[in-house]
């Protein structure tokens, strides 16, 4: 089964600033990543999904991905308070595996 | 758009009583999922399904039962609720394909046992 770990567990920023959070896995097997945010007492929100190495760019919200690495990271470009949320990052297989999240990461920002 | 409704949206069950989630979607979407989230622990996958009348266990499946009448219904049951059950319950869809793989979410439900 597939461990999902996310790093920080908590991050603040001042708005403006670059954020950048982390997530490592535990095989190279995954070829499908996601990363969500989720405001307080709310629902999950797709924000970027990454197939290949490399990155993709949604908005202002950037995923890098690295399978040799068991790595995949996400920035958020000028973030805001309202940015303020939990991220969290979720892996899977192709098909046959249905996606495993990390624990989170609270981002705060401050204005 | 995309639609995954949950119900009840919050519930408060006594310990040893029988509770059940429900889940409907408009997506005519293959999968479907059941998540619970408590604080630290992000989501973890309870059972999930991928074809009506079938489901399959997740991760921590112990004390929960899952069914799938049909391709827009998912429940999550839990026959005999216990104290470490609260937590907040979220469902999902998502369509076959590694491109088209999605997943939408509900908008979860709250559960308190006493």
């Amino acid at each position: 089964q597939q461990k999902v770990q996310q790093s920080p567990e908590s991050l603040t920023v001042s708005e403006g600033a670059m954020a950048s959070l982390n997530c490592t896995f535990s095989d190279g097997t995954s070829d499908n990543f996601r990363w969500y945010r989720q405001h307080s007492g709310k629902g999950l929100e797709v924000l970027v999904s990454i197939f290949s190495d490399g990155e993709k760019e949604e908005g202002r919200f950037t995923a890098h991905l690295n399978r040799a690495s068991l790595h995949v990271s996400l920035h958020i470009r000028e973030p805001q308070p309202s940015d303020s949320a939990v991220y969290l990052c979720a892996m899977s297989m192709d098909n046959n595996n249905a996606p495993r999240f990390g624990a989170g990461t609270k981002l705060t920002v401050k204005p | 758009e995309a639609a995954v409704t949950q119900s009840p949206r919050s519930k408060v069950a006594v310990t040893g009583g029988k509770v059940t989630l429900s889940c409907h979607q408009t997506n005519n979407h293959d999968y479907m999922y059941w998540y619970r989230q408590d604080t630290g622990h992000g989501l973890r996958l309870i059972h999930y399904s991928y074809v009506a009348d079938s489901t399959e266990k997740g991760d921590i499946p112990d004390g929960y039962k899952a069914s799938r009448p049909s391709q827009e219904n998912f429940s999550l049951i839990l026959e005999l609720a216990s104290l470490s059950q609260t937590a907040v319950y979220f469902c999902a869809s998502s369509d076959r394909g590694r491109n088209q793989d999605t997943q939408y979410f509900g908008p979860g439900t709250r559960l308190l046992v006493l």
